[in-house]
This record gives C-alpha cells, sequence and structure tokens, in this order.
C-alpha cells in the first residue's frame, strides 16, 4: 500500500522568510509519480509540480524548489522569501504508473505567511 | 475551456435524503476520479473511472455509487446521506495515456444535518 506523509501539521512564518515542507512517501513500486499541490483559502487545488522516481535533479521555479532524495523516500518543497499570498495549505500526493493511476495524498501542511 | 467543472457548489441534506453530483470535463480525458477531503485528512479516492462506461471502488466507496454514461462527465451518487458525508468533494480527470497531472474542479461543500 501506498502512503505519503507530512508530518508539518502547521507552519506559521514571517514574509521574506524561507520555508521547507516536509514530504515521506511509501510505495512499493519501482516507477511512480510525485506531486505538490497548492489549495489557496479559495479552496482550488492548484497543480506545482510532478515528479518521476528516475528523476532525481532538484528542480527550481522562481522563488520555489523541489528536493527529491529517493534514498530517504523524500521530496521537500521549499519556498524562499515567503510571501503573505503563500498562504495555503500544500498537499505532497503520490501517484501509481499502472491502473486508476489515483492520487494517495498527504494530509498537507497549513502554511500561514505573516506580514 | 472550461476545464473541470462540478455542479452544485454547495448544498445542505438532511439525513435520509438523496442528491447527485456532477462532475464534467471538455479536456476528453479518459481517467476521472472523486475524491473527497475532511479536515486534517487529506483527499481520499472515492470511486473512479477508466473510460467511458466503466467504474471502480476507491478506499471509500461506502455510501456512494457512480456513473460514467458520456465520456465527459462522471456522477456521484448518495442514495441515503449521513452525517459522516459531510466532506468536499472534488472530481479530478487525467488524460490517462501517461501519468499526468489530475485537474481538478473547484469542490462541492457537501452538510448533512
Amino acid at each position: 500500500a501506498q502512503k505519503v506523509t507530512q508530518a508539518q501539521t502547521e507552519i506559521s512564518v514571517v514574509e521574506k522568510e524561507d520555508v521547507t515542507l516536509d514530504c515521506v512517501y511509501e510505495t512499493r513500486d519501482t516507477t511512480y509519480y510525485l506531486f505538490w499541490y497548492k489549495q489557496p483559502p479559495s479552496g482550488e487545488l492548484v497543480f506545482l509540480i510532478r515528479r518521476n522516481s528516475f528523476d532525481e535533479q532538484n528542480e527550481i521555479s522562481g522563488r520555489y524548489s523541489w528536493n527529491f532524495q529517493k534514498s530517504t523516500s523524500s521530496f521537500n518543497f521549499t519556498i524562499t522569501a515567503s510571501q503573505v499570498v503563500d498562504s495555503a495549505v500544500y498537499f505532497c500526493a503520490l501517484s501509481e504508473r499502472r491502473g486508476r493511476r489515483a492520487l494517495t495524498f498527504g494530509s498537507g501542511t497549513r502554511l500561514q505567511v505573516q506580514p | 475551456n472550461a476545464g473541470v467543472t462540478q455542479t452544485p457548489k454547495f448544498r445542505v441534506l438532511k439525513t435520509g435524503q438523496s442528491m447527485t453530483l456532477l462532475c464534467a470535463q471538455d479536456m476528453n480525458h479518459e481517467y476521472m476520479y472523486w475524491y473527497r477531503q475532511d479536515p486534517g485528512m487529506g483527499l481520499r479516492l472515492i470511486h473512479y473511472s477508466v473510460g467511458e462506461g466503466t467504474t471502480a471502488k476507491g478506499e471509500v466507496p461506502d455510501g456512494y455509487n457512480v456513473s460514467r454514461l458520456k465520456k465527459q462527465n462522471f456522477l456521484l451518487g448518495l442514495e441515503s446521506a449521513a452525517p459522516s458525508q459531510t466532506s468536499v468533494y472534488f472530481c479530478a480527470s487525467s488524460p490517462g495515456q501517461r501519468i499526468d497531472e489530475q485537474y481538478f474542479g473547484p469542490g462541492t461543500r457537501l452538510t448533512v444535518t
């Protein structure tokens, strides 16, 4: 069975601080895909990134960066110089390669960025 | 393109009432999903479909039924609503040919009293 753990329930930072959201996953598959989604206060789910298990390169997109470490089964997300607009719940998710390809979500981390 | 739409956006039901949630997508996606989101638990898969005319159970299917008579629509039914079904329901779709992002609808907030 697959499992995604986001141990940080809530994080509060002051604007311009850097913050890292942790994600640890479990799967028996050798090929899998990892995702991060953002859920702002308005409630919709916004896709941020997809990473497959063969690609361990870190990725940077503006103020966002992701660190994928297969050896520790982690896929952490860092926001540099946080802004108030980053306040949201962030979900890490894992997808199966075959079959239904549904997402297994972590419980989410609520990030509050104070001005 | 409207993407994935869900109807209704909000609904209050009494225990024992029935209702159907409609999900529609205009991206010609093969795969469609229904998830529920409860506080502190992330999203959990209720039912899914890998193509028109097919449906299958996810992790938490009890109390729900689904149908996919047309490729673009995926319906979620509650035959006899219970307070435990108070939740936010998200529909999602994906192309299916490869592992792509899932495109989510805006959600339906359902309260069962």
